[in-house]
């Protein structure tokens, strides 16, 4: 089953408008991940943070973890009609092996030109 | 190069027929991975080779048969599939022995069973 758990499940906002997308997970974690996948395409890793890590910037990415919420979220800054994809987080749950990646069900974003 | 290559991107095959999914990277990744993908949903791992050595197999059915023949090329043997099996089949690589690495993935194999 999944570990990760992202809401909301497809946001659509303006372009030049901020996104932000929240995942929450079941277990403790040895870090969390960010991808994105354009429609029907391979995914691309976009951000890692670490769980002893707070917060995390990469160009117009920000992302946060509470681990004793179990919970992160990303916010993309002045959205561009090209992040339109779906974003997936993704742990490795602590015990899991170190190739087991667990992906959340994902938000898809829209963003309107 | 950090790209993952995967052919074909797109394969229609019947349930008795056999076809191959195959997957290059030339990064050094010692990991390799296969996922499968249903629509509007998350990737879901079938098998992990780890210095060509298979170490994770998700109890993926028979009918799906993982190859890999060196550090570089990792094949997936497909024979007689069901309906239900068309999916996105996603390869990926990162690096093995560190852990909880980030994976780099390919475009993809769009199949359709018949």
């Amino acid at each position: 089953s999944q570990q990760g758990e992202e809401d909301p499940q497809a946001l659509s906002i303006q372009e030049g408008e901020n996104a932000t997308m929240n995942c929450s997970y079941k277990t403790s974690i040895n870090n969390l991940q960010w991808y994105r996948q354009n429609s029907g395409r391979g995914l691309v890793h976009l951000i890692l943070i670490r769980s002893n890590e707070r917060e995390k910037h990469s160009g117009r990415l920000r992302v946060t973890l509470d681990t004793s919420k179990k919970s992160s979220s990303l916010l993309i800054t002045a959205s561009r009609a090209a992040d339109t994809a779906s974003y997936f987080c993704a742990t490795f749950p602590t015990g899991a092996g170190s190739y087991q990646l667990t992906f959340g069900k994902g938000t898809k974003l829209s963003v309107i030109p | 190069d950090t790209e993952v290559t995967q052919t074909p991107k797109h394969l229609v095959m019947g349930m008795t027929n056999k076809k191959s999914l195959k997957c290059e990277q030339h990064m050094g990744h010692r990991a390799m991975y296969w996922y499968k993908q249903k629509a509007k949903k998350p990737p879901e791992l079938m098998f992990v080779y780890s210095y060509e050595k298979l170490s994770i197999n998700e109890s993926v059915p028979s009918r799906f048969s993982p190859e890999c023949p060196n550090s570089s090329l990792l094949n997936l043997h497909l024979h007689a599939l069901q309906p239900e099996d068309s999916a996105l089949y996603l390869c990926a690589s990162s690096q093995a022995g560190q852990r909880y690495n980030e994976q780099f993935f390919g475009p993809g194999t769009r199949l359709t069973v018949l």
